[in-house]
């Protein structure tokens, strides 16, 4: 079957750096995405890998490893508007978004 | 600005009543999406569609019905047929172009609450 799993909450300090990690399972891959999600609004978009490695986006990093079906978001810097919930989706052989529960993220002061 | 737009924000409906919530779109994409999202759930895909007068089940289907008679604008009907249809509905939208897929594009949301 198709599975994504992702922490349910974390919590971390403003300005300090945190990893969010996603595993998944999914019938094909065509790439992985990461958004940013705060409470009652719509999901945005951050990145997106296709290729294992890190794609770096100003304070915001992305990882994917293909062989083992991993991915993690990495933010630096924390600051309190990054408090929101992180998405991570792959998109499967069909093309199809298949979405994990997301994590939300906690910032305190 | 390019975007795409949902209304309205609140929703509420009586049990056994139908009701439509609009999406429309300005950004000249191709496939567009209606998902549910539920508190501690992933988006789960509702229906999709690739082209104009074409549209395809997700995995929830069951109590909903669609229709894209413009390649802008995507209604998604919640029927009486829906057993549990409280919940934050998500439309999107993305570009597709033989197997060249963007990444998808959302509206705000329409919170639906039944009363």
């Amino acid at each position: 079957g198709q599975n994504i799993d992702q922490p349910t909450e974390m919590t971390a300090t403003e300005g300090a750096i945190v990893q969010i990690n996603c595993t998944y399972q999914t019938s094909g891959f065509n790439g992985l995405f990461w958004y940013q999600q705060h409470a009652g609004e719509a999901p945005t978009f951050l990145s997106y890998n296709v290729l294992d490695g890190l794609e770096e986006k100003g304070r915001f990093s992305s990882f994917l490893s293909r062989s083992k079906g991993y991915s993690y978001l990495l933010l630096k810097e924390l600051q309190m508007k990054d408090s929101a919930s992180y998405l991570c989706a792959t998109r499967d052989s069909n093309y199809q978004l298949i979405w994990g529960a997301g994590t939300k993220l906690i910032i305190k002061p | 600005d390019g975007g795409i737009t949902q209304s309205p924000k609140y929703l509420f409906r009586k049990e056994g009543q139908n009701v439509t919530l609009s999406c429309e779109q300005n950004l000249n994409h191709d496939a567009m999406y209606w998902y549910r999202q539920d508190p501690g759930q992933g988006l789960r895909l509702i229906y999709y569609s690739q082209i104009v007068n074409d549209f395809q089940k997700g995995d929830i289907a069951e109590g909903y019905s669609v229709s894209r008679e413009k390649k802008e604008s995507f209604p998604l009907t919640v029927t009486s047929a829906q057993k549990n249809p409280t919940a934050f509905y998500l439309c999107a939208s993305s570009i597709v172009r033989d197997t060249f897929y963007t990444e998808a594009f959302f509206g705000q949301g329409t919170r639906l609450t039944v009363v």
